[in-house]
């Protein structure tokens, strides 16, 4: 099956640009979805299609898809953003067909 | 506006059946495909599989076959996992999520999620 590393933690302090990446085997050449969850709520899409943002979600989210790495990119950071972010593939040739990356907790110092 | 429901906590005994719904609102159900996702206790989410609201054809994940069902109730907007003989180590926080386009792979709206704690 197809594999999504993630680093398990970004630190950053407030006002700074927090960047986490998510690594596969040419990822590029997928479509990266990417999801915040707050602890006790259900995940919340920030940016799908590589670099598209969903109605509602700030600026500040973009992302980008390139060779081995895609990331996201959380610019002006607030202390809101605190939260474990996952990115997330679909890949018809894997089993499973959907694959997300382990996770990494974004804490705002 | 779109809301998924799902139904509220459930613990049940080794070897027990449970049943959670997922009622969706706001939209036409029969247009988007509905999907699952577990998290285990303090761990990532992990996708189930998925249904077809138009057929009612289910696809699961390697992992989830067997014990794992994907119904739905069209009358009624409402999706539904079945897991039947629980086990321990299906203790976890069970969403429903909406994909935003059918085959895009990318989930626009998810339920609150249901959380199902097997235990003695």
């Amino acid at each position: 099956s197809y594999v999504l590393t993630q680093p398990p933690s970004v630190s950053v302090a407030p006002g700074q640009t927090a960047r986490i990446t998510c690594g596969g085997n040419n990822i590029g050449s997928k479509s990266v979805h990417w999801y915040q969850q707050k602890p006790g709520q259900a995940p919340v899409l920030v940016v799908y299609d590589d670099s598209d943002r969903p109605s509602g979600i700030p600026e500040r989210f973009s992302g980008s898809n390139s060779g081995n790495t895609a990331t996201l990119t959380i610019s002006r950071v607030e202390a809101g953003d605190e939260a474990d972010y996952y990115c997330q593939v679909w890949d018809s040739s894997s089993d499973p067909n959907v694959v997300f990356g382990g996770g990494t907790k974004l804490t705002v110092l | 506006q779109v809301q998924l429901v799902q139904s509220g906590s459930e613990l049940k005994k080794p070897g027990a059946s449970v049943k959670v719904s997922c009622k969706a609102s706001g939209y036409t159900f029969t247009s988007y495909a509905m999907n699952w996702v577990r998290q285990a206790p303090g761990q990532g989410l992990e996708w189930m599989g998925w249904i077809n609201t138009n057929t009612g054809n289910p696809t699961y994940a390697q992992g989830f076959t067997g014990r794992f069902v994907f119904s739905l109730d069209t009358s009624v907007s409402t999706a539904y996992l079945q897991i039947s003989s629980l086990k321990a180590e299906d203790t976890a926080v069970y969403y429903c999520a909406r994909e935003g386009v059918y085959s895009s792979g990318w989930y626009d709206y998810w339920g609150q999620g249901t959380l199902v704690t097997v235990s003695s």
